[in-house]
């Protein structure tokens, strides 16, 4: 079955500072790779997404890259700020209906 | 719009006794998953349904049932609760063909004594 790897499992940044969370996947036929957000005691939401046919993508600090023939594919956060602090998730979807998570991250941002 | 709506939000069961999770969405969508979440592991899919009147396994379906009542409703069984089953269940849904965003219900905390 489909195995999404995530690194690193904690992260700790300064305010300002980047952070870069990297993903890998086992299924070739995944065509869809999103990352969702989830705060204390909340809801998973998300945050960016990406298709195969696009090796990146960015909405305002946030990017998402992806390398098919590697088979990973990593979000990055530029300028980072204390409410970004959460724990994240990347996901690949398995079989067009089966979504697998990564382990998580949990990100600090230190003001 | 209410979007994925999950009962109870809490819930404390002794070892052995039975509970069903309740799962509503109101956003017409054909797809349902059931996950479950304990600390480093992530989220693991434990059932998902492709469309009303069809149901699979995930990862980790044992100790579980599934029923997708209709398209709005997706429940998840424990029939016999053990404490390995402490953990926070959430229920999601999306679109169908599996590149589309997934929504969350706000989620279970279940504690198996």
């Amino acid at each position: 079955g489909e195995n999404v790897e995530q690194h690193p499992s904690t992260l700790s940044v300064q305010e300002g500072d980047s952070a870069v969370i990297k993903c890998t996947y086992s299924d070739s036929a995944s065509n869809y790779f999103p990352w969702y957000k989830q705060e204390l005691g909340k809801r998973p939401q998300l945050i960016i997404d990406i298709r195969s046919n696009v090796g990146e993508k960015k909405d305002q600090r946030i990017a998402v890259t992806l390398n098919k023939t590697a088979k990973h594919f990593s979000l990055h956060i530029t300028e980072t700020q204390p409410e970004d602090s959460a724990v994240y998730f990347c996901a690949a979807w398995y079989n067009n209906n089966d979504m697998r998570f990564g382990a998580g991250t949990r990100l600090t941002v230190k003001p | 719009n209410a979007g994925v709506t999950q009962t109870p939000k809490f819930q404390v069961l002794k070892t052995g006794q039975s509970m069903t999770l309740q799962c509503a969405q109101d956003m017409n969508h054909n797809s349902m998953y059931w996950y479950r979440q304990d600390p480093g592991m992530g989220l693991r899919l434990i059932y998902y349904s492709a469309s009303e009147g069809t149901t699979d396994k995930g990862e980790v379906p044992n100790g579980y049932n599934v029923s997708r009542l209709n398209k709005r409703e997706f429940s998840l069984r424990l029939e016999s609760a053990a404490p390995s089953q402490t953990s926070v269940y959430f229920c999601a849904s999306s679109g169908t063909g599996g590149n589309t965003e997934a929504f969350f219900g706000q989620g279970t905390r279940l504690t198996v004594v």
